[in-house]
């Protein structure tokens, strides 16, 4: 987990709100990932970010949305929009190479009242 | 289409016993593949991984893996096994469809739950 940090640990939202997920990294990556993860269903891709200022839609980024205004930051909000909101939310960077593996964040858990 | 296949949701060892994860994949191309570890309430933790060369792939706590490319299997293996290993342990192929910048992108399993028991 180290170099990459996610806040908070836990959340609770009630319906209708949008929360925002914050996840910094200090290792200089240029890549960004978030993934949801639910019991049973593995790591499924929400967004990612290559460089500053760009990203790009993953799997299923329906009620989600994110910015990248800066290199070391790629927070997630969570909008009222997305149905099914209740998850463990994971944060990674890769450094600039391709073939590298990610480095992950100790993750967020969200759970909607 | 690509994918990662994970086919046991859970694996029962003995404590001292060798253990094995198993792990197959579908891509074009020389595969790109990792094996990671997550215990509760944590992000993931890098193991290993295969690029290229020695199809036996050496990483953290004495795990190992080996890369069968007739088989298209990356099966994770460790000689002894401790109660400390148990957690749920994420096998995953790179995206090699570079689509919309997706160069590095990973493509998970659905995990496997390791449980050892002394």
């Amino acid at each position: 987990d180290g170099g990459i940090t996610q806040s908070p640990k836990y959340l609770f939202r009630k319906e209708g709100q949008n929360v925002t997920l914050s996840c910094e990294q200090n290792l200089n990556h240029d890549a960004m990932y978030w993934y949801r993860q639910d019991p049973g269903q593995g790591l499924r891709l929400i967004y990612y970010s290559q460089i500053v200022n760009d990203f790009q839609k993953g799997d299923i980024a329906e009620g989600y949305s994110v910015s990248r205004e800066k290199k070391e930051s790629f927070p997630l909000t969570v909008t009222s929009a997305q149905k099914n909101p209740t998850a463990f939310y994971l944060c990674a960077s890769r450094p600039g190479p391709q073939g590298g593996e990610q480095f992950f964040g100790p993750g967020t858990r969200l759970t909607v009242l | 289409a690509q994918s990662v296949a994970q086919p046991e949701d859970q694996v029962n060892v003995a404590e001292g016993n060798p253990l094995t994860v198993k792990c197959t994949y579908s891509v074009s191309g020389n595969p790109y593949l990792f094996w990671y570890v997550q215990y509760p309430n944590r992000g993931l933790q890098f193991l290993l991984k295969y690029i290229t060369g020695d199809n036996l792939v050496k990483g953290s706590y004495g795990f190992e893996a080996e890369f069968n490319k007739s088989q298209t299997s990356f099966h994770l293996k460790k000689p002894s096994a401790l109660v400390s290993d148990s957690a749920l342990y994420f096998c995953a192929v790179r995206d090699m469809y570079n689509r919309e910048g997706s160069q590095g992108n990973l493509i998970f399993g659905k995990g496997t739950k390791l449980s050892v028991k002394p």
